[in-house]
């Protein structure tokens, strides 16, 4: 069992719906990250975390440290978010491990 | 101005070549680090370098040697290539300083270099 665990795995939704995907660990972690690679393989930090919850744009991601689990919301999802969301904790083993991943398709 | 740049994107070699990846940021970080991303998609990290030194060494084979010229050069060398190496290797950046890694930083990534080896 890995130490980060994601779900749904794959997630298919029409624009405009709310989305949630879910990232569940069970290490202690100094803090959470998650990233997003697009379909074209780069790869980009969109929050880091250490407790409670923070906003950017159309995305939010929140944490609970007693529970080890953290969310990423997408408010009014559009085509363009397609794409792969990737947690990553890090902590005293110095790196980060990641999650298998969350393949979001958002069709128009 | 890309902030870390990685060459090639993209790699096609033989089995039993050697290769390198080279990796460059110019964000004045001081730690930079090799992931290899397999066919799944799962990212795990392969090396961590903090201003040249190595503080993380994963269970990687012998044939695949960092090299750190200076804390803003990372580059990759890999021998004796094989065809389990064939993968996306991402080269990234961050501002930790010296030995207490918080994992609180934000990493920035390079846009990956795609091994193929036949």
């Amino acid at each position: 069992k890995n130490e980060v665990e994601q779900s749904p795995q794959n997630l298919t939704a029409q624009e405009g719906e709310f989305i949630t995907i879910n990232c569940s660990y069970s290490v202690g972690i100094s803090a959470l990250h998650w990233l997003q690679q697009h379909p074209g393989g780069g790869i980009v930090s969109l929050f880091m975390l250490s407790s409670g919850k923070k906003k950017h744009g159309r995305l939010i991601a929140t944490i609970n440290i007693q529970e080890k689990h953290s969310s990423l919301h997408i408010t009014a999802s559009h085509p363009r978010d397609s794409a792969v969301y990737i947690c990553a904790v890090g902590g005293r083993a110095q790196k980060l491990v990641f999650g298998q991943g969350t393949r979001l398709t958002i069709n128009p | 101005d890309t902030a870390v740049s990685q060459t090639p994107k993209y790699l096609v070699t033989q089995m039993g070549n050697d290769k390198s990846i080279k990796c460059e940021q110019n964000l004045g970080h001081d730690t930079m680090y090799w992931y290899k991303q397999d066919s799944k998609k799962f990212l795990k990290i392969m090396f961590s370098y903090n201003n040249k030194e190595l503080i993380i060494n994963e269970t990687v084979p012998n044939r695949f040697s960092p090299k750190s010229p200076d804390k803003a050069h990372l580059n990759l060398h890999i021998n004796s290539l094989e065809l389990g190496d064939s993968a996306v290797y991402f080269c990234a950046s961050s501002q930790e300083l010296g030995q207490g890694y918080s994992g609180r930083d934000i990493q920035y990534f390079g846009a990956g270099t795609r091994l193929s080896v036949l």
